[in-house]
């Protein structure tokens, strides 16, 4: 099956850091780009950063500086470095997996998500 | 915060249709293609229409999509229990330089 697990999620004091982890199963890691998505609750989707194949690196302009991105290909493995959190990066945070075509780009595989929670 | 606008809620009885629209602009919608995603509750997205107007297998034949101009439209005929869900739009914006998605909505099915 073609699949993606999240881990790392938690709570963490204002300040604080976590290392968000993906592991990917049933395709081929290495070829796709990545992403990861979050979703402060009751609200909706947000883009937050994405890794290309190459490992070309791209964040939400609030977000630089405070989160990277990084991949392991041999561990078919995403991550995300998230520091200096503040209360209003709570929010379960997906990775997803953009698959392109000729002519588009879809989210076809998501995570299950994890849950961040920054308070004091 | 999001760029694209949707509906906040739609709601029909069993059997009936509801369209949900996804209102952007030319550096997004206007300029690229559209997908659909669904999100039943405490569950993760699932992809639900790609391509303005194309259904991933799996995905029935009353669910529809559409896409003229800067906006979109999400149908979904003989309405079912099952169908109970968040949708969300979703576009790459050329302004912006990455992927936007819409502010969802939430529909019941009465």
């Amino acid at each position: 099956d073609v699949q993606l697990v999240e881990s790392g999620g938690g709570l963490v004091q204002p300040g604080g850091s976590l290392r968000l982890s993906c592991v990917a199963s049933g395709f081929t890691f290495s070829r796709y780009d990545m992403h990861w998505v979050r979703q402060v609750t009751g609200e909706g989707l947000e883009w937050v950063s994405n890794i290309g194949t190459a490992g070309d690196t791209y964040y939400l302009g609030s977000l630089k500086g405070r989160f990277t991105i990084s991949r392991e290909n041999a561990k078919h493995s995403l991550y995300l470095q998230m520091n200096s959190l503040r209360v209003e990066d709570t929010a379960v945070y997906y990775c997803a997996r953009k698959s392109c075509s000729r002519t588009s780009c879809v989210f076809d595989i998501w995570g299950q998500g994890t849950m961040v929670t920054v308070s004091s | 915060q999001s760029v694209l606008t949707q509906p906040p809620s739609a709601s029909g009885t069993p059997g009936q249709r509801v369209t949900i629209s996804c209102s952007g602009s030319s550096s997004n919608i206007g300029s690229d293609i559209v997908n659909w995603y669904q999100q039943l509750p405490g569950t993760a997205p699932r992809l639900l229409i790609y391509s303005n107007d194309q259904r991933p297998s799996g995905v029935p034949d009353r669910i529809s999509g559409s896409k003229s101009g800067s906006s979109a439209s999400l149908a979904i005929s003989g309405l079912q229990s099952e169908d109970e869900a968040y949708y969300y739009c979703a576009a790459w914006d050329d302004g912006l330089v990455r992927d936007v998605f819409g502010t969802g909505t939430r529909v019941t099915v009465l």
